[in-house]
Parts: C-alpha cells; structure tokens; sequence
C-alpha cells in the first residue's frame, strides 16, 4: 500500500494562497488522491480527491503532478476558517483510509 | 438528513467497565469504520465493515468488539476498559467499494477510563 508524506505545520497570512504539499512516490495507477481536513474538536471532512488531472471544486483545487508521485493542495485564498489539520490519504488495496499525522496550517491574520 | 450520529458525545468509564459506543448513518452507506484519536496524532483504524454481516480489523483492533447487524448501524464494544483506550473516537461511512468516493465522518465521542 502506497505511503504519504506530508509537512508537519505549514503557515499562511490570511487571504493569501496556501500550498499543501503531499509525496506519495510508491503510488500506483489506481489509487485516488484524497484530502481531509480536521477543524479543532470536530471529526474529519472531505475537502477534495483525484485520479490523474487537476481537480477544482468549491472549497479548494488539486494539482497532481504528471507522475503522480506528488499532489499539492491548494486553497485559493486562506481564511482563519480554514486553520486545521489536512491529511492527504491514498485508500489502500482494501479501500480503507489511514491517516498520517497531517499538516497543521495555521492562518495568520 | 443526520448524516452520521455518535453517541455519547461524552463518557468516563472505570477501568474494567465495559461500554458500547452507538454510530448510526442514514445513508444506505456500505462501507463504516471506527477511528480512535489520541492527542496530537492522526486517526487510527480500528474496525471496519464493508457491509452488513461483514467486519475486519484494521491497525488497533485490540481490546474492541464490533458487529454489523443492519445497514444503518455500527456499533463499537469496549470489553474491559483500560486507561490506554482513552481517546476520541469517530466513527465513518463511505458509499462502497470504489476508491474515489467520499467518507463521512461523525462528531466523535470523547471517552476517558479512570
């Protein structure tokens, strides 16, 4: 099963864009890229997932690289709403999500 | 639509209780999953159930029990509760077996053993 790598903390200013990135060098041509987010004392939510091309949606955008063993999580413009862990997870060969430890983002107003 | 519900939100329990922790989706989900959280770490497998009648253990299973009677309902059994299972707990629903659809999680239950 594919492993990811993630920064530990990450700081932005508040408005500003915000790049979160996520290794996954053994990923295979199946697994989709997840990304999670865990506001303070709340359970996790889906923030945004891909295959292979860059993926958009209300909350932020996907960029993956063109051999996939890398993935950036972009948030267009950062919100103190937006301070939270983000995991990025590849569900593994049973289709179970593990968690790494994340990246802390902390937003600076 | 409730999405996924947990309860209790909050428990003390003895060392050497036994409890059930309740999650309930309303959303005809196949897949559920608990998770526990200690503090600063990511979340943990501990069961899982890709559908009715059918469950697995994933990295932590030790010390938990879980059966999957019915679609809608997953419960989480602590046998002989020890300090070491103090930990938020959350429970999560996905609609199946494909790899690109999204989980949904619950609020957790935040449980200590004294």
């Amino acid at each position: 099963d594919a492993k990811t790598t993630q920064p530990n903390s990450m700081e932005s200013n508040e408005e500003e864009p915000v790049h979160l990135p996520c290794n996954h060098s053994t990923i295979s041509g199946t697994d989709y890229i997840h990304w999670y987010r865990q506001l303070p004392s709340q359970g996790p939510e889906y923030v945004i997932h891909g295959l292979t091309s860059n993926v958009n949606n209300r909350m932020a955008s996907l960029a993956i690289a063109e051999d996939r063993k890398s993935s950036t999580l972009i948030l267009h413009r950062a919100t103190l709403r937006d301070a939270a862990v983000y995991y990025c997870i590849l569900p593994n060969t049973g289709n179970q999500f593990y968690f790494g430890t994340g990246t802390s983002l902390t937003v600076i107003p | 639509n409730a999405g996924v519900t947990q309860t209790p939100k909050f428990q003390v329990l003895k060392t050497g209780q036994s409890m059930t922790l309740q999650c309930a989706q309303d959303m005809n989900h196949e897949y559920m999953s608990w998770y526990r959280q200690d503090p600063g770490m990511g979340l943990r497998l501990i069961h899982y159930s890709v559908g009715a009648g059918i469950t697995d253990q994933g990295e932590v299973p030790n010390g938990y029990n879980v059966s999957r009677s019915t679609t809608e309902d997953f419960p989480l059994r602590l046998l002989s509760a020890a300090p070491s299972q103090t930990s938020v707990y959350f429970c999560a629903s996905r609609p199946g077996r494909r790899r690109n659809t999204e989980a949904f999680f619950g609020q957790g239950t935040r449980l200590t053993v004294v």
